[in-house]
């Protein structure tokens, strides 16, 4: 299997702020990375695919790169609606696996 | 949309069984369809996927004790899991699947497994 492994676990920032999630693969996965928002008490929602291309509907101020092994998640400028967990998975190869999630906190 | 049905309680040792509504797609069409869970707190796990041609993809650590399959008559895509402990106790979700992740996802069931 593939080991996502993200970091950090946790994170707290303000509304406004610039944040970066990071996710590593075990081994190279090309640019088959997707990341994932969900909100407590509800599905994920597919944010960025194929490493850096926004999913329909996903406003501007996320952002996703890397390549191979190390990806990235930015949010430019956090609004309210921000906080909750992400999560990034590979679908380079199956069983397909996910990292084990960043829970974005209100400082 | 994807709508999951299914029992919320299942005793352990017994078969999980779970049903997906697809609606507003056919299941018939170019798309693979998944079962992901996810254990209370914990992070996702994808269980396995299937293509309405009955080609199948398995998570290894559960191929043992799954079975799924479509019905392109319902459009309904179902999920088995068999002598299950509490280990199993998760929100089960099934989703649209694609190379390019999981685009479309029901609103998950809570399923407990307990006597």
């Amino acid at each position: 299997d593939i080991y996502m492994t993200q970091s950090p676990s946790s994170l707290s920032a303000s509304v406004g702020d610039r944040v970066t999630i990071t996710c590593r693969a075990s081994q190279t996965i090309s640019s088959y990375l997707n990341w994932y928002q969900q909100r407590p008490g509800k599905a994920p929602n597919l944010l960025i695919y194929a490493a850096s291309s926004l999913q329909s509907g996903v406003p501007s101020r996320f952002s996703g790169s890397g390549s191979g092994t190390d990806f990235t998640l930015t949010i430019s400028s956090l609004q309210p609606e921000d906080f909750a967990t992400y999560s990034c998975q590979q679908s380079y190869t199956t069983p397909y696996t996910f990292g084990q999630g960043t829970k974005l906190e209100i400082k | 949309q994807l709508q999951e049905t299914g029992p919320g309680l299942v005793k352990p040792s017994g078969t999980l069984s779970l049903t997906c509504a697809v609606s507003g797609d056919s299941i018939s069409t170019t798309n693979w369809w998944s079962w992901v869970r996810q254990p209370p707190g914990k992070g996702l796990e994808w269980i396995a996927e299937i293509y309405h041609s009955g080609n199948i993809n398995y998570n290894p650590s559960l191929k043992s004790r799954v079975t799924i399959s479509v019905d392109e008559s319902t459009n309904q895509l179902s999920l088995q899991l068999t002598s299950v402990t509490a280990a199993d106790t998760a929100v089960y979700y099934c989703a649209r699947s694609a190379a390019v992740g999981f685009d479309s996802w029901g609103q998950g069931t809570l399923v407990t497994v307990s006597s």
